[in-house]
Formats: C-alpha cells, structure tokens, sequence
C-alpha cells in the first residue's frame, strides 16, 4: 500500500537549536498534514497544507507542500523543551479529513 | 482536549477474543475514522463512518467492523483476536463528511495475551 517515509527517525538537539524533518512518498498526495503526538494522547494537527508549493507558517513551525506533491518538510526554529514529542506527517489523496496515510514520526528530544 | 472521548482508555484481551471500543466524536461532528497505532509506527487507517454507512476503508481485514449511531457516536468491534492487534487504536472527528480538519481522540490501549 501507500507508504510515507519520514525522517529523520529521531533528533536529539539543544534547545534553541532549529529542527527540519522531511517526508516523502511515491505516490502524489493533494494534502499533506503535519501532527504532533505527546504521550498518551492522540496527534494533534499542526499544520494542513492544500497546493503544490504552499509555504505556511504557525508560529515557529514553518511547512511546505512539495512542488511534486510527493514530499513535504517541517522546520521548527528556535526550538524550547515543550517542543518535545512525536511529530508524524500524513497525505491525503483526497480532501477527506479523516482518511490519511501517516509516516512512521520523528521522535524530538530537547536539551535544555 | 478535542472534545473527542474513547472508551475505555486501556484494555487488556485474551486472544481469540473480542473486543468493542467507543468514541463519542465531538459536537457538530457527522463522521468518525479509526485508526490502529502500533507501538513505534504512525496511525493506520482503518476505516470511516459518515451519517451511520461506512465510507471507506483501509486494508484490515473483516474481522474489523464498526457501527456509527443516529447521535454520530462510534464503535469499532475485533473479532478473534490475535497477538498483533495489541495497538492503541484512535477515533478521529470531523464535520460534514470530513472536509475539513480531523480531531483525535486520546486512544484505546488494546493489549492482547
């Protein structure tokens, strides 16, 4: 079936530092979703992108839609300890909000 | 919080037993998706509910099965359960037929010995 693959898998990264993770896939998605999981609780959504190309920011979190429709990158600047956490890309092909195909995460961990 | 609420928040199963799990999705919200999350790996797909009828699915197999009732709540039922399906399974919310942004509730931890 589909298949995103994110990486990295994992960083480990001083506070302050800047974050970027990338997914990718070989098929085209029409939507590409950035959540953040913390333990214990399901994703929440952080950013929704919707056009080929799309740069969007929220906060410190800046996504972008890749021209190909295959791909898609987060950058977190300046990252703080509460930055911590699962971070899971996800397509859609459709612009059915509950049906994605997530990545396997990027797992953040923030010295202070 | 989502507003989105599962029930109950761990489990534990035998195999070849079976297993019923809850969401109330949030107010204002017509459909439901299920998702499995094995440990380790992003949430799968399982499949949809919009207004009662199923409206989608991913690869599982029949063994998985949900019903949405008239006040939009949610089940999904396993049957004949195997060690593999030991996951936490998520319910997503979302308004008019999932256009728009999808709400996840906090997770099932099904475990199955």
């Amino acid at each position: 079936g589909q298949q995103l693959n994110q990486s990295p898998q994992s960083m480990f990264i001083q506070e302050g530092e800047d974050v970027s993770m990338n997914c990718t896939s070989s098929s085209i998605f029409n939507t590409w979703l950035w959540y953040k999981q913390d333990p214990g609780e399901g994703p929440v959504l952080l950013i929704a992108l919707y056009k080929a190309g799309e740069l969007t920011s929220n906060g410190r979190l800046t996504a972008q839609f890749g021209i190909t429709r295959k791909d898609s990158f987060l950058n977190i600047s300046a990252s703080i300890p509460s930055d911590v956490g699962i971070y899971f890309c996800a397509g859609q092909k459709s612009t059915n909000a509950g049906k994605s195909t997530f990545g396997d995460g990027t797992t953040l961990t923030v010295k202070p | 919080e989502t507003g989105v609420t599962q029930s109950p928040t761990h489990l534990i199963k035998t195999r070849g037993q079976q297993v019923t799990l809850r969401c109330s999705s949030q107010s204002g919200h017509n459909t439901v998706s299920w998702y499995q999350q094995a440990l380790g790996q992003g949430p799968q797909f399982i499949f949809q509910y919009y207004r009662e009828e199923e409206n989608g699915r991913g690869n599982f197999p029949p063994r998985f099965s949900g019903l949405q009732f008239p006040n939009y709540s949610s089940e999904l039922n396993v049957n004949a359960l195997e060690l593999d399906d030991s996951a936490l399974y998520l319910c997503a919310s979302s308004p008019q037929g999932g256009d728009t942004e999808a709400f996840f509730g906090q997770g099932t931890r099904l475990t199955v010995v």
